[in-house]
């Protein structure tokens, strides 16, 4: 099966939270990530979480990490129409830190 | 600072022919991966690049092969292009001096094969 796996879609409404779904399979991985994909550009990094802690709050993005049960979460607050994009998670391949495993992505989607 | 630069943005080309596509990265980051995007399979790691010497690489034909020069550009080149070669090719640089690895991408190359 797949290492990184996140549901296809999200609709939301402005100014609603968004929470974004990940789970992997690699017990090894030390850091987990989130990008950001908008249309025609490339990814951009939005914040990462290191394995041993189990939440990170960055502005309006908060990053919930369940170890246990390889669940990783990202919580967009307040949600504007700008943040419509493709979400991805990746984790880094154990030992290997250029190589990143990821997602098929979360396009979100966010209704006036 | 400036970002990642990719060259060029976007490229056709015909079944058989070959390509070579380039990447700058982030003044001072010596670490250069190439990632793959298609709708069908997602976002696939090909090979990574850290002082001129391929550190990883991914699962994809020797058609497929890389280069790192002394300033960290990068180049990849893929010979022989089949038409399910068409994707959208990402390069990403990063410090690589540990943890926690940001990886920081370029805009990509579309490459279409016709």
């Amino acid at each position: 099966g797949e290492d990184v796996e996140q549901s296809l879609f999200l609709s939301v409404r402005e100014g609603d939270s968004s929470v974004i779904n990940c789970t992997y399979t690699d017990s090894s991985s030390t850091y987990l990530y989130w990008y950001k994909q908008e249309p025609g550009a490339g990814l951009q990094l939005l914040t990462y979480i290191f394995s041993n802690m189990d939440m990170k709050q960055d502005q309006r993005l908060t990053v919930l990490l369940n170890k246990k049960d390889k669940h990783l979460s990202l919580r967009i607050a307040d949600t504007q129409t700008g943040d419509s994009a493709i979400y991805f998670c990746a984790d880094v391949r154990g030992g290997s830190q250029g190589n990143l495993i990821f997602g098929k992505g979360t396009k979100l989607s966010v209704k006036p | 600072k400036a970002g990642v630069t990719q060259t060029p943005r976007y490229l056709i080309k015909t079944r058989g022919q070959q390509v070579t596509l380039s990447c700058s990265p982030i003044s001072g980051h010596r670490s250069v991966s190439w990632y793959q995007q298609t709708p069908g399979q997602g976002l696939q790691f090909l090979f990574e690049y850290f002082s001129e010497t391929q550190r990883n690489k991914g699962n994809f034909p020797g058609r497929f092969s890389g280069r790192q020069f002394s300033n960290s550009r990068s180049e990849m080149n893929v010979s022989t292009l089949e038409l399910g070669d068409s994707a959208l090719y990402l390069c990403a640089s990063s410090q690589a001096k540990g943890p926690p690895y940001e990886q920081y991408f370029g805009p990509g190359t579309r490459l279409t094969v016709t």
